[in-house]
């Protein structure tokens, strides 16, 4: 059973350009989390979807951010006309569609993202 | 106490002590404490999950306690071994997932 995989890994964007982070969860999990580490600091909630559906957004900044989780496929963090400040390491976590709350997250390598 | 807050932010341990680390949070609005270690270059692993006050979980030279009340979680590592080194992050369940910056264990061999 695979792990959690997000691509890429590392992604060097220039200022105003798009980036777009892929997170697919384990097999059989419905509810996946985003979270951002910025240099020197800890792990911040930024959303918490299951599919189709956006549970909690109140950790992602309100312009420029948005993320999805479709019926097929990965689920995509989006970040508009990027800026210096969003270069940090950006993780993704996956849990078994029940007792979200109290289960355990598994997470995965991280997509580092570096603005120019 | 509005944020997860771990202490120590470092620590640096000789092989075969025995160490010991504190996560305090706010106790209002609690689901879980959830314990993850985390080595350098690879993915956050879960070691613990607790609900309950008073709570104890053990897993080899690792344990941990719970006080919902007062807000606090330990970390025990005995005998430590260099393969402990890593950090090691407390979270928080509420409405949602509050994460402590971690405490860095290096175990010198």
């Amino acid at each position: 059973n695979a792990g959690v995989m997000q691509n890429p890994r590392h992604l060097v964007r220039r200022r105003g350009q798009e980036a777009r982070l892929r997170c697919s969860p384990m097999k059989g999990h419905s509810h996946v989390y985003w979270y951002r580490q910025l240099p020197e600091e800890g792990l911040k909630f930024m959303v918490y979807l299951q599919k189709e559906n956006i549970i909690d957004e109140s950790g992602m900044p309100k312009e420029r951010f948005s993320a999805e989780f479709p019926k097929e496929g990965p689920s995509i963090l989006r970040i508009q006309q990027v800026v210096r400040g969003d270069s940090a390491a950006y993780f993704c976590a996956s849990s078994p569609p029940v007792d979200s709350v109290y289960g355990e997250q598994f997470f995965g390598p991280g997509t580092r993202l570096t603005v120019l | 106490i509005l944020n997860v807050e771990q202490s120590p932010q470092s620590l640096h341990v000789q092989e075969g002590d025995s160490t010991n680390f504190t996560c305090s949070f706010p106790s209002s609005n609690f689901y879980a404490l959830h314990w993850y270690r985390w080595e350098t270059a690879k993915s956050p692993e879960a070691l613990f999950v607790m609900t309950l006050n008073g709570d104890e979980k053990k897993k080899g030279r690792i344990s941990a306690t719970l006080n919902t009340k007062e807000g606090y979680s330990y970390l025990y590592i005995k005998g430590s071994q260099p393969e402990d080194s890593a950090t090691y992050l407390c979270a928080r369940t509420g409405n949602q997932f509050y994460f402590g910056t971690g405490t860095s264990l290096t175990v010198i061999p």
